[in-house]
């Protein structure tokens, strides 16, 4: 069973602070993605990587960066929280053999 | 511009009939496509896929249907059951770009009632 996990489920955060959400899965995956979900908006794809030390900007990648040290391991960074960037923050990983992304739990970032 | 849409955000069906989720294309160069299940403060959870060299899919209760001349996929629950309530977003990706990208979907919000 493919397994991703994120550091937290729950985050609030203050306008302005750095703030760092971490996803880790265990299956050796080559790809892994960032997405946030919005309602009414899906999920809207904010960074990704192919490749420990690659990564792509997405659909949204304005005020966020991302580090991928490890194979294992994908950091979303948000440099300077806004209030905008409340929302639902979506790890995913998949194998370069198939295009079936595996999600994580989520987390819940709220910023005031 | 939104390549992949879902053109309704709910839908609500009794117990034990059968929930039709649709889904539209734009962009012809997709072949392959999949359903996704998120239950709230929970990640997607993939459900089912098809691959555009067939028309129809099927895994227990689910079965996904692609229409490639008009663009067109669903996914068809039967019989639904409560614990499908749900929202299902569809995805898709195009393999000759080979970016290993999905294109999801805004979702629907299934309600199954007793």
């Amino acid at each position: 069973d493919v397994k991703v996990t994120q550091s937290s489920r729950y985050l609030v955060k203050r306008t302005g602070e750095k703030v760092f959400l971490e996803c880790v899965q265990d299956m050796d995956h080559e790809n892994m993605f960032w997405y946030r979900q919005d309602p009414g908006l899906g999920l809207r794809l904010i960074y990704f990587s192919y490749d420990v030390k690659m990564k792509e900007k997405g659909d949204i990648p304005e005020g966020y960066s991302v580090s991928r040290e490890k194979k294992e391991r994908f950091s979303l960074i948000l440099e300077s929280a806004s209030t905008n960037q409340t929302s639902m923050y979506l790890c995913a990983s998949s194998s370069s053999r198939t295009d079936t992304q595996y999600f994580g739990p989520g987390t819940r970032l709220t910023v005031l | 511009d939104q390549q992949v849409k879902q053109n309704s955000p709910s839908l609500s069906v009794q117990e034990g009939r059968i929930s039709i989720l649709n889904c539209d294309y734009t962009n012809s160069m997709f072949d392959y496509f999949l359903w996704y299940k998120k239950y709230p403060a929970e990640g997607p959870t993939f459900l089912i896929s098809i691959s555009s060299i067939k028309d129809k899919n099927e895994d227990g209760r689910f079965t996904v249907f692609l229409n490639k001349s008009a663009k067109h996929l669903s996914l068809h629950i039967v019989p639904s059951q409560p614990g499908d309530s749900a929202v299902y977003f569809c995805a898709a990706s195009d393999s000759i770009t080979n970016t290993d990208k999905l294109i999801f979907g805004t979702g629907t919000r299934l309600q199954v009632f007793p």
